[in-house]
């Protein structure tokens, strides 16, 4: 299996502007979770999804993050308008809903920079 | 509200020694644990992870984990430590209320030496 896969695995931009961070995850997992990883405020959850629908988004920020999962192996987190305090590293991680003692398995993470 | 501890920012242990990476936790009831390693511009790999039954959980890459319930931990061993080992540990908690977002430590940072 190829794992959790996220694109791009760098970002670059500025502020102002929109950034989309895409996710795929593992084939057959039917939860998938956002989290952002800071030093100030290390890892946390942004918001996750079960059967593709947004179950708890009590982490993102504000109006200006949303996420959406259009299927089962697609996932995007948009940040419009971009400020400096988003550079972060996210991580998508995916896992198979056996209740709640399931593994989380994550991807890469995609690095953000916001100048 | 969950939380975890891991009291220290770095460990340091030489090559062949055992080594230990401690986590405390807080849930309300019961506590599922789980164990994270985060290698240089990688993401989390998982470990281990404890949900019920015998106290002592085995892991990948030798590692294993000890939950002690009375002192709400769940500490982080390995017999021998190798270089290779080197890199940064993140202890988790979930607990038994259905919210499957994980909770993290600050994570600790395992130097091996040589």
């Amino acid at each position: 299996d190829a794992g959790v896969i996220q694109s791009p695995r760098h970002e670059v931009t500025e502020m102002g502007q929109e950034v989309t961070l895409r996710c795929k995850p593992i084939s057959g997992h039917n939860s998938l979770f956002w989290y952002r990883q800071t030093m100030m405020r290390g890892l946390e959850l942004l918001i996750y999804f079960n059967n593709n629908v947004p179950i708890d988004d009590s982490g993102m920020p504000e109006d200006r993050f949303s996420a959406k999962m259009p299927n089962a192996s697609f996932s995007t987190l948009k940040i419009q308008p971009s400020e400096p305090r988003d550079s972060a590293v996210y991580f998508c991680a995916s896992s198979l809903s056996r209740g709640i003692t399931d593994t989380q398995y994550f991807g890469p993470g995609t690095r953000l920079t916001v100048l | 509200a969950q939380s975890v501890a891991q009291p220290e920012d770095q460990v340091n242990v030489a090559e062949g020694n055992p080594l230990t990476v401690k986590c405390t936790y807080s849930v309300s009831g019961n506590p599922y644990l789980f164990w994270y390693v985060q290698y240089p511009n990688r993401g989390l790999q998982f470990l281990l992870k404890y949900i019920t039954g015998d106290n002592l959980v085995k892991g990948s890459y030798g590692f294993e984990a000890e939950f002690n319930k009375s002192q709400t931990s769940f500490h982080l061993k390995k017999p021998s430590a190798l270089v290779s080992d080197s890199a940064l540990y993140f202890c988790a908690v979930r607990d038994e209320t259905g919210r499957r977002a994980l909770t993290f430590g600050s994570g600790t940072r395992l130097q091996v030496q040589p």
